[in-house]
């Protein structure tokens, strides 16, 4: 069974630019969730979608926004890219949350 | 809200020794759920552990068990015969009961296993 496949792997973009990054869930996951990563600062929920709907946010600026997909991918897009936006994304699936969920590996988004 | 806090930013242990790392939580909810992730260099974080709130028995998967005190809100795993591949950073997660519940994550912790 395939994990959660995250792409790019890695992403440089200069500030004012914008980043779209992507995920793939696990086959049968609905739930598709979204963290930002940043050093020292441990791991910020940024957005949570389920079939097709968003269903929580993070305190995060509305310049960070996503979709979900019919088969249930989700884009992440983050427009008007600052230096502190440089960050890891991770995105993660679940069926039933209560047992956790399963992380990709992340794309490690850098802001020149 | 909810707040994880993991105080210890770093541990170095032996190779096949015991380690503890520490997690206590903030709450005023009574169901919940907690978890342990592993993060290595690779970046995936792995699920390790997991505890539910209303059982009293402490949760063990292998080498992992945590020390789970409800009361004090502490969330303590500890690592026996620690091997090399536990190296990794830690993180403690908290999620409550019911919807649109998220995980809340700690700051983690970063673990070195000695050789």
């Amino acid at each position: 069974e395939a994990g959660v496949t995250q792409s790019p792997t890695h992403l440089i973009k200069t500030r004012g630019q914008q980043a779209t990054l992507r995920c793939s869930p696990i086959s049968g996951h609905t739930s598709v969730y979204w963290y930002q990563q940043a050093l020292g600062l441990g791991l910020q929920f940024l957005l949570w979608y389920d079939e097709g709907e968003e269903r929580n946010r993070g305190n995060f600026p509305p310049r960070f926004s996503g979709r979900q997909f019919p088969n249930y991918s989700s884009e992440l897009n983050v427009n008007a890219l600052e230096l502190e936006d440089s960050a890891l994304y991770l995105c993660a699936s679940s069926t039933d949350r209560n047992y956790g969920y399963t992380f990709g590996s992340g794309t490690r988004l850098t802001v020149v | 809200a909810q707040t994880v806090t993991q105080s210890q930013p770093e541990m170095s242990v032996q190779e096949a020794e015991t380690v503890t790392l520490s997690c206590t939580y903030d709450t005023s909810e009574n169901n919940y759920y907690l978890f342990w992730y592993k993060q290595p260099p690779s970046r995936q974080m792995i699920l390790v552990i997991r505890q539910e709130a209303y059982k009293q028995q402490n949760a063990t998967e292998n080498r992992f068990s945590v020390n789970f005190q409800k009361a004090a809100k502490s969330f303590s795993l500890k690592i026996s015969d620690s091997q090399l591949g536990d190296t990794a950073m830690y993180f403690c997660a908290f999620m409550k009961q019911g919807a649109n519940s998220k995980l809340t994550f700690g700051k983690g912790i970063t673990l070195s296993v000695r050789p």
